[in-house]
């Protein structure tokens, strides 16, 4: 069984810049969550995909944008880059609907904005 | 005021020793309640999920207070491995849709 994957690890952006964060869900999972961890805080909710309609948000300003593809990938996508958007970005899986309340996440991509 | 607050440590203990970690949440909504675990530089793994009655896993229990909006964790007989980040999780419904998580409690065990 395959885990989430994402891509890539890490990247460096300077300010106003652009960035597409990639993630591959676990098999048999069809929802597909992604939350920001600053430095020394917990997961932040950005939003989350499911059967590739978002199907609910977090307190993220709208260039923060994604996409779920037919085989349950997804993209996260920052525009107009902040030097506050640093942070470790996480990509997380769960089987339909996430009715167990059990996320599987992947290693993450550190994004750095200079 | 975070949504979910907890004492975000270190604690530093000896191997074997009892650690308790606190959590607090304001959402009085809430229907789900986890504790995640986080090794350093590595994701978040679900550790146990937290029921009204209580719950224990081998050397974890995991209590609920509905009614103070208090989750708590317990860990005897603490080992090397138990290092690591403990992020205590709400979630406003039965799903995965929506997890807010503190901050964490970093726990060092000591040889």
């Amino acid at each position: 069984e395959t885990g989430v994957t994402q891509s890539p690890t890490h990247l460096i952006k300077t300010r106003g810049q652009q960035v597409t964060l990639r993630c591959s869900s676990q098999s048999g999972h069809n929802t597909v969550s992604w939350y920001q961890q600053a430095l020394g805080q917990g997961p932040q909710f950005i939003f989350q995909y499911y059967r590739e309609e978002e199907n609910g948000r977090g307190n993220f300003p709208p260039r923060f944008s994604g996409l779920q593809f037919p085989n349950y990938s997804s993209e996260l996508n920052v525009n107009a880059l902040e030097l506050d958007d640093s942070a470790l970005y996480l990509c997380a899986s769960s089987p339909q609907g996430g009715n167990t309340g059990e996320l599987f996440f992947g290693e993450g991509s550190r994004l750095t904005v200079l | 005021r975070k949504e979910v607050e907890q004492d975000p440590g270190p604690f530093n203990v000896p191997e074997g020793a009892t650690v308790a970690f606190n959590c607090t949440y304001s959402n009085s909504a809430s229907q789900s309640f986890f504790w995640y675990r986080q090794d350093c530089r590595k994701e978040p793994k679900l550790l146990m999920s937290v029921y009204s009655s209580g719950n224990e896993d081998g050397r974890f229990t995991a209590q609920l207070n509905r009614a103070s909006q208090y989750i708590s964790l317990l860990i005897r007989d603490s080992k090397l491995s138990d290092s690591a980040t403990y992020l205590c999780v709400v979630s406003p419904s039965g799903s995965a849709r929506q997890l807010t998580f503190g901050s964490g409690t970093q726990l060092t065990v000591l040889p």
